[in-house]
């Protein structure tokens, strides 16, 4: 079974530490993408890739940055995280959207980022 | 510019009911469409998508979806609802162009009365 997998469900860091949230995914996708999930906000891009070395930024990139050395694995890094950084954090990968009836996201199962 | 508008943030049915989540698209084009299920506490699971073709597609599942583009709309349906149904449901529309991104609708929590 094809799969995104998340390092951690559950996460819970101290205010001012550097946390790292580990994504990788098993289908050979070129794409990935990181999300931030709120109630009420929905799902919010934070950065995405195309492939191996290349990012480029979503709609709320600030305080995050982001790492793909390997097609396979795509990092999401807070360098400082904040309270307001509590939340569910969502990896996801796809094929190009010119490949069609392969396109469409993969998600892992998430990461829920409690900042104390 | 490109949006995805569930109108309804909460829907409850009784088990056995029928079920239509409703879901509108602005886009230029002919958009791909999608619906995702999430379960609490979990990732995102592809229920169903439609690029071209057939209007109406079918899912995992046993959920249905129409798509009408008079109406701008890809509405999500299921003739009887089990209590394992209740999650949130995300519409979302993508691009057929180098831009890869799926654009995601904020949700609706379909809750299942027994």
């Amino acid at each position: 079974d094809v799969k995104v997998t998340q390092s951690s469900r559950y996460l819970v860091k101290r205010t001012g530490e550097k946390v790292f949230l580990e994504c990788v995914q098993d289908m050979d996708h070129e794409n990935m993408f990181w999300y931030r999930q709120d109630p009420g906000l929905g799902l919010r891009l934070i950065y995405f890739s195309y492939d191996v070395k290349m990012k480029e930024k979503g709609d709320i990139p600030e305080g995050y940055s982001v790492s793909r050395e390997k097609k396979e694995r795509f990092s999401l890094i807070l360098e400082s995280a904040s309270t307001n950084q509590t939340s569910m954090y969502l990896c996801a990968s796809s094929r190009p959207a010119g490949s069609q009836a392969n396109y469409g996201y993969t998600f892992g199962s998430g990461t829920r980022l409690t900042v104390v | 510019a490109q949006s995805v508008t569930q109108p309804d943030i909460h829907i409850t049915v009784s088990e056995g009911a029928s079920l239509e989540l409703r879901c509108n698209y602005s886009y230029g084009a002919t958009p791909y469409l999608f619906w995702y299920v999430q379960s609490p506490g979990q990732g995102l699971q592809l229920l169903l998508k439609y690029f071209s073709g057939d209007t109406l597609v079918q899912g995992i599942k046993g959920f249905e979806a129409e798509f009408k583009r008079s109406q701008s709309s890809f509405n999500l349906r299921k003739p009887s609802v089990h209590w394992s149904d209740a999650a949130e449901y995300f519409c979302a529309v993508g691009r057929m162009n180098r831009d890869d991104k799926i654009i995601f609708g904020k949700g609706t929590r379909l809750h299942i009365l027994p």
